[in-house]
Protein backbone atom coordinates (compact mmCIF):
# COMPACT_ATOMS: atom_id res chain seq x y z
CA UNK A 1 0.00 0.00 0.00
CA UNK A 2 0.97 3.61 -0.51
CA UNK A 3 2.77 5.19 2.08
CA UNK A 4 0.93 8.52 1.31
CA UNK A 5 -2.65 10.19 1.21
CA UNK A 6 -3.73 12.81 -1.13
CA UNK A 7 -7.29 14.84 -1.65
CA UNK A 8 -8.45 12.64 -5.42
CA UNK A 9 -8.86 16.07 -7.28
CA UNK A 10 -8.41 19.62 -6.88
CA UNK A 11 -9.52 22.44 -9.02
CA UNK A 12 -7.30 26.04 -9.45
CA UNK A 13 -7.77 28.89 -11.53
CA UNK A 14 -5.23 29.42 -14.20
CA UNK A 15 -2.46 31.72 -13.26
CA UNK A 16 -2.95 31.30 -9.26
CA UNK A 17 -0.97 29.39 -7.18
CA UNK A 18 -1.51 25.74 -7.05
CA UNK A 19 -0.84 23.99 -3.39
CA UNK A 20 -1.16 20.27 -3.68
CA UNK A 21 -1.23 18.45 0.13
CA UNK A 22 0.49 15.15 0.92
CA UNK A 23 0.20 13.37 4.12
CA UNK A 24 2.67 10.74 5.01
CA UNK A 25 2.16 10.50 8.92
CA UNK A 26 4.20 7.36 8.94
CA UNK A 27 7.41 8.64 7.34
CA UNK A 28 11.20 7.16 8.29
CA UNK A 29 14.19 9.42 8.91
CA UNK A 30 15.82 8.34 6.01
CA UNK A 31 12.93 8.39 3.48
CA UNK A 32 11.99 11.27 0.86
CA UNK A 33 9.31 12.85 -0.62
CA UNK A 34 9.00 12.81 -4.12
CA UNK A 35 6.56 14.28 -6.73
CA UNK A 36 6.15 12.94 -9.92
CA UNK A 37 3.33 14.43 -12.06
CA UNK A 38 1.68 12.02 -15.05
CA UNK A 39 -0.54 14.21 -18.10
CA UNK A 40 -2.91 11.97 -19.95
CA UNK A 41 -1.77 9.29 -21.28
CA UNK A 42 1.94 10.01 -20.73
CA UNK A 43 4.32 8.60 -18.37
CA UNK A 44 4.80 10.25 -15.01
CA UNK A 45 7.34 13.15 -14.81
CA UNK A 46 9.45 13.96 -11.85
CA UNK A 47 8.98 17.12 -10.36
CA UNK A 48 10.98 17.65 -6.86
CA UNK A 49 12.22 15.81 -4.14
CA UNK A 50 13.00 16.48 -0.58
CA UNK A 51 13.99 15.10 2.57
CA UNK A 52 13.74 18.27 5.45
CA UNK A 53 14.29 20.91 3.41
CA UNK A 54 12.14 23.44 1.70
CA UNK A 55 12.93 22.84 -2.10
CA UNK A 56 13.00 24.77 -5.23
CA UNK A 57 13.28 23.98 -8.83
CA UNK A 58 12.21 25.54 -12.26
CA UNK A 59 8.88 23.86 -12.09
CA UNK A 60 7.47 23.76 -8.28
CA UNK A 61 8.36 24.10 -4.54
CA UNK A 62 8.21 21.57 -2.34
CA UNK A 63 7.44 22.62 1.18
CA UNK A 64 7.97 19.85 4.02
CA UNK A 65 6.54 20.65 7.95
CA UNK A 66 9.19 20.53 10.74
CA UNK A 67 7.89 17.33 11.69
CA UNK A 68 8.00 15.78 8.13
CA UNK A 69 4.67 14.14 8.72
CA UNK A 70 2.67 16.03 5.80
CA UNK A 71 4.34 18.12 2.61
CA UNK A 72 3.01 20.57 0.00
CA UNK A 73 3.72 20.93 -3.39
CA UNK A 74 2.80 24.20 -5.19
CA UNK A 75 2.78 25.32 -8.47
CA UNK A 76 3.40 28.91 -8.53
CA UNK A 77 1.55 30.15 -11.10
CA UNK A 78 -0.84 27.24 -12.11
CA UNK A 79 -1.34 26.92 -16.51
CA UNK A 80 -3.68 24.77 -18.31
CA UNK A 81 -0.58 22.49 -19.07
CA UNK A 82 -0.15 21.59 -15.46
CA UNK A 83 -3.88 19.94 -15.78
CA UNK A 84 -2.39 16.07 -14.47
CA UNK A 85 -2.51 13.91 -11.83
CA UNK A 86 0.16 14.84 -9.08
CA UNK A 87 1.88 11.71 -7.21
CA UNK A 88 3.63 11.98 -3.71
CA UNK A 89 5.49 9.09 -2.72
CA UNK A 90 8.10 8.42 0.19
CA UNK A 91 10.80 6.30 -0.08
CA UNK A 92 14.27 5.75 0.78
CA UNK A 93 16.83 7.19 -0.95
CA UNK A 94 18.82 4.41 -1.26
CA UNK A 95 16.51 2.07 -2.12
CA UNK A 96 13.86 1.49 -4.45
CA UNK A 97 12.02 -1.15 -2.81
CA UNK A 98 8.54 -0.72 -2.82
CA UNK A 99 8.06 2.60 -4.55
CA UNK A 100 4.21 2.64 -4.83
CA UNK A 101 2.17 5.07 -6.75
CA UNK A 102 -1.03 5.71 -4.72
CA UNK A 103 -3.73 7.50 -6.92
CA UNK A 104 -2.35 11.01 -6.85
CA UNK A 105 -4.10 14.03 -6.83
CA UNK A 106 -5.99 15.25 -10.24
CA UNK A 107 -5.37 18.64 -10.64
CA UNK A 108 -7.64 20.53 -12.84
CA UNK A 109 -6.37 24.41 -13.98
CA UNK A 110 -9.54 26.51 -14.96
CA UNK A 111 -9.46 29.26 -17.53
CA UNK B 1 19.86 12.42 -25.72
CA UNK B 2 16.74 10.23 -26.23
CA UNK B 3 14.85 9.43 -23.35
CA UNK B 4 13.21 5.85 -22.27
CA UNK B 5 11.68 4.62 -25.76
CA UNK B 6 9.17 1.92 -25.97
CA UNK B 7 8.25 -0.12 -28.25
CA UNK B 8 5.50 -1.13 -29.66
CA UNK B 9 3.24 1.71 -28.78
CA UNK B 10 -0.04 -0.02 -29.25
CA UNK B 11 -0.59 -3.44 -29.36
CA UNK B 12 -3.89 -5.36 -29.84
CA UNK B 13 -3.60 -9.28 -30.14
CA UNK B 14 -6.27 -12.08 -28.87
CA UNK B 15 -6.48 -13.90 -25.98
CA UNK B 16 -3.91 -16.76 -25.91
CA UNK B 17 -1.18 -14.57 -27.91
CA UNK B 18 2.05 -14.25 -26.55
CA UNK B 19 2.97 -10.55 -26.39
CA UNK B 20 6.87 -9.17 -25.82
CA UNK B 21 6.74 -5.42 -25.00
CA UNK B 22 10.43 -3.61 -25.19
CA UNK B 23 12.33 -0.88 -23.55
CA UNK B 24 15.78 0.82 -24.50
CA UNK B 25 16.64 3.10 -20.92
CA UNK B 26 18.62 6.08 -21.18
CA UNK B 27 22.19 4.94 -21.70
CA UNK B 28 24.33 5.11 -18.40
CA UNK B 29 21.46 4.62 -16.43
CA UNK B 30 21.40 1.21 -13.67
CA UNK B 31 18.03 0.91 -13.19
CA UNK B 32 15.40 -0.45 -15.12
CA UNK B 33 11.77 -0.71 -13.94
CA UNK B 34 8.64 -1.83 -15.59
CA UNK B 35 4.86 -0.71 -14.30
CA UNK B 36 1.70 -1.44 -15.71
CA UNK B 37 -1.01 1.36 -15.15
CA UNK B 38 -4.91 0.36 -15.11
CA UNK B 39 -8.11 2.46 -14.38
CA UNK B 40 -8.74 0.00 -11.31
CA UNK B 41 -5.57 -0.51 -9.66
CA UNK B 42 -3.49 2.45 -10.81
CA UNK B 43 0.25 1.94 -11.31
CA UNK B 44 1.83 -0.82 -10.22
CA UNK B 45 5.51 -1.51 -10.07
CA UNK B 46 6.03 -5.34 -11.72
CA UNK B 47 9.88 -5.47 -11.73
CA UNK B 48 12.77 -3.79 -11.48
CA UNK B 49 16.69 -4.70 -12.34
CA UNK B 50 20.13 -3.11 -11.63
CA UNK B 51 22.99 -3.58 -13.64
CA UNK B 52 20.52 -6.00 -15.47
CA UNK B 53 20.37 -8.36 -12.83
CA UNK B 54 16.32 -8.87 -11.32
CA UNK B 55 16.22 -7.63 -7.69
CA UNK B 56 12.20 -7.65 -6.98
CA UNK B 57 9.64 -9.31 -9.57
CA UNK B 58 7.25 -9.56 -6.49
CA UNK B 59 5.06 -7.31 -8.22
CA UNK B 60 4.84 -9.77 -11.04
CA UNK B 61 0.96 -10.87 -11.26
CA UNK B 62 1.38 -14.48 -12.30
CA UNK B 63 3.95 -16.81 -13.92
CA UNK B 64 2.47 -15.50 -17.36
CA UNK B 65 4.49 -12.46 -16.55
CA UNK B 66 8.03 -12.12 -17.60
CA UNK B 67 10.97 -10.06 -17.92
CA UNK B 68 14.54 -10.26 -18.86
CA UNK B 69 17.01 -7.29 -19.38
CA UNK B 70 20.05 -9.80 -21.76
CA UNK B 71 22.06 -6.07 -21.79
CA UNK B 72 22.26 -2.63 -20.41
CA UNK B 73 20.53 -1.18 -23.16
CA UNK B 74 17.05 -3.68 -23.63
CA UNK B 75 14.73 -5.13 -21.63
CA UNK B 76 11.39 -7.05 -22.40
CA UNK B 77 8.15 -8.25 -20.99
CA UNK B 78 6.21 -10.72 -22.11
CA UNK B 79 3.08 -12.07 -21.36
CA UNK B 80 2.24 -15.63 -22.51
CA UNK B 81 -0.44 -16.64 -23.24
CA UNK B 82 -2.14 -13.21 -23.00
CA UNK B 83 -5.54 -12.72 -21.49
CA UNK B 84 -8.23 -9.78 -21.82
CA UNK B 85 -7.21 -9.04 -18.08
CA UNK B 86 -4.10 -7.99 -19.00
CA UNK B 87 -5.33 -5.05 -20.74
CA UNK B 88 -3.43 -2.10 -19.28
CA UNK B 89 -0.96 0.74 -20.29
CA UNK B 90 2.69 -0.38 -19.52
CA UNK B 91 5.12 1.78 -18.78
CA UNK B 92 9.31 1.23 -18.47
CA UNK B 93 11.15 3.80 -16.82
CA UNK B 94 15.18 4.08 -16.04
CA UNK B 95 17.09 6.09 -13.14
CA UNK B 96 21.28 6.49 -12.61
CA UNK B 97 21.49 5.77 -8.88
CA UNK B 98 18.84 5.64 -6.25
CA UNK B 99 19.97 8.73 -4.34
CA UNK B 100 19.00 10.86 -7.22
CA UNK B 101 15.71 9.64 -6.86
CA UNK B 102 14.18 10.56 -10.59
CA UNK B 103 12.85 7.71 -12.80
CA UNK B 104 12.87 8.73 -16.12
CA UNK B 105 9.64 7.07 -17.88
CA UNK B 106 8.65 6.42 -21.58
CA UNK B 107 5.68 6.93 -22.84
CA UNK B 108 4.02 3.34 -22.43
CA UNK B 109 2.63 0.31 -24.36
CA UNK B 110 -0.80 0.52 -24.70
CA UNK B 111 -1.81 -3.08 -24.76
CA UNK B 112 -5.39 -4.50 -25.57
CA UNK B 113 -5.78 -8.10 -25.55
CA UNK B 114 -9.19 -9.10 -27.11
Amino acid sequence: DAKTTQPPSMDCAEGRAANLPCNHSTISGNEYVYWYRQIHSQGPQYIIHGLKNNETNEMASLIITEDRKSSTLILPHATLRDTAVYYCIVRVGTSYDKVIFGPGTSLSVIP
Amino acid sequence: DAGVIQSPRHEVTEMGQEVTLRCKPISGHDYLFWYRQTMMRGLELLIYFNNNVPIDDSGMPEDRFSAKMPNASFSTLKIQPSEPRDSAVYFCASSLLPETGELFFGEGSRLTVL
